[in-house]
């Protein structure tokens, strides 16, 4: 069966300091990779997507993830956590050949400390 | 432009009771969606639609129906509403585009609550 597995409930992390938050998936073929952060009371906001090349791909808000093929993972990650990237973190895949059908994990809750 | 939007934000029924939601996107958006949101469960797709007039189940289908009659707007409803379906409601949208790489772009939320 096709799944995403965020392996970590919760992050904590101090202002200042690297994050990185988790994602491994389980698709078959080349999937498309994505991830979302919702805030409080909001919907889902689009961050970062691989679709093919560098294996480094950098999005919105400073954040970038790393695409590794052999171990099938996606990790989001920032260099210096702000107070402010604190929310819920989506990680989600399309299969190449899967239609419209988008699979999303079930979610990292980020908390920055100041 | 307002993106996505939804309406109503929040609404409360009682065991059997119908409603609708509404969905509405000004982007020209080809693909639109509905999710659910639960608890430790992410996302689950329950309809979507590629394009004005046509619709198709998702993963969690049973006990809603969806509509597209005009490409702007994707109503999903529920006819008659279970403690089950408690959950907060998701409309989104994406461009079209054969490969699926396309982001998609989401609505606040509808946080439904049936008694």
């Amino acid at each position: 069966a096709q799944s995403v597995a965020q392996p970590e409930d919760q992050v904590n992390v101090a202002e200042g300091n690297p994050l990185t938050v988790k994602c491994t998936y389980s698709v078959s073929g080349n999937p498309y990779l994505f991830w979302y952060v919702q805030y409080p009371n909001r919907g889902l906001q689009f961050l970062l997507k691989y679709i093919t090349g560098d294996n480094l791909v950098k999005g919105s808000y400073g954040f970038e993830a790393e695409f590794n093929k052999s171990q099938t993972s996606f990790h989001l990650k920032k260099p210096s956590a702000l107070v402010s990237d604190s929310a819920l973190y989506f990680c989600a895949v399309r299969p190449y050949t899967g239609g419209f059908k988008t699979i999303f994990g079930a979610g990292t809750r980020l908390f920055v400390k100041a | 432009n307002a993106g996505v939007t939804q309406t109503p934000k929040f609404r409360v029924l009682k065991t059997g009771q119908s409603m609708t939601l509404l969905c509405a996107q000004d982007m020209n958006h080809e693909y639109m969606y509905w999710y659910r949101q639960d608890p430790g469960m992410g996302l689950r797709l329950i309809h979507y639609s590629v394009g004005e007039g046509t619709t198709a189940k998702g993963e969690v289908p049973d006990g809603y129906n969806v509509s597209r009659l005009k490409k702007q707007n994707f109503l999903l409803g529920l006819e008659s509403a279970a403690p089950s379906q408690t959950s907060v409601y998701f409309c989104a949208s994406s461009p079209s585009g054969t490969s699926g790489s396309n982001e998609q772009f989401f609505g606040p939320g509808t946080r439904l609550t049936v008694l």
